[in-house]
């Protein structure tokens, strides 16, 4: 059975930083891309930043850009978001969650695209940005 | 980037009443977008992905429909249990976004 636990969260003051980590079991974590995606309060969902299954590539929400980092030891099952001069408007519950690996056919490139699908979700952990 | 335009933000209906959420892309997303249940204080639960594929162990009151730039999700008959709130997302194209939220409560 697929599991993730986030853990590393809690209070950072505006301006610090914070590192989340995501411990994975039940799948085999080197063959995946993964995900983090957040949820403010009283908001809805929010995708941050997407990881490829070898760390070769990743990519980030503009609201984000340049502030976090996402990683992965694939050694170790775990993947990582680095927090940098996180603002309040960074407060949010933050999920670890498992891309599906799924591609589709795209005609005008003549060749397959990656889909971002998520398929299972942590029970996230909570970060607030407070001085 | 691809916007979900979800409708209504949140819905007022009596036990056993079927109830429909919209979901539009504002560009074709082929047949790529899921939706989610979450309940307060949970993770968001896949229950469609596909538009129409439900996942094991989803109830079969649940279902998806649509493609390109319109979609739609039904509870045939709705159950206490159901009271949550819905998000649909695409994962056609990075970056895959999420629709504001159906808060679905109990008339």
């Amino acid at each position: 059975q697929v599991h993730l636990m986030e853990s590393g969260g809690g209070a950072v003051q505006p301006g610090g930083s914070l590192r989340l980590s995501c411990a994975t079991s039940g799948f085999t974590f080197s063959t995946f891309g993964m995900h983090w995606v957040r949820q403010g309060p009283g908001k809805g969902l929010e995708w941050v930043a997407f990881i490829r299954f070898d760390g070769s590539n990743e990519h980030y929400a503009d609201s984000v850009k340049g502030r976090f980092t996402i990683s992965r030891n694939n050694s170790e099952n775990t993947l990582y978001l680095h927090m940098t001069s996180p603002s309040p408007e960074d407060t949010a519950v933050y999920y670890c969650v498992k891309d599906g690996g799924r591609t589709y056919y795209d005609f005008w490139r003549g060749g397959y695209s990656p889909l971002y699908y998520m398929d299972v979700w942590g029970k996230g952990t909570t970060v607030t940005v407070s001085s | 980037d691809i916007q979900l335009t979800q409708s209504p933000s949140s819905l007022s209906a009596s036990l056993g009443d079927r109830i429909t959420i919209s979901c539009q892309p504002s560009q074709d997303v082929r047949k790529y977008l899921s939706w989610y249940q979450q309940k307060p204080g949970q993770a968001p639960r896949l229950l469609i992905y596909d538009s129409s594929i439900l996942e094991p162990g989803v109830p079969s009151r649940f279902s998806g429909s649509g493609s390109g730039l319109h979609f739609t999700f039904t509870i045939s008959s709705l159950q206490p249990e159901d009271i949550a709130t819905y998000y649909c997302q695409h994962y056609y194209s990075l970056p895959p976004s999420f629709g504001q939220g159906t808060k679905l409560e109990i008339k």
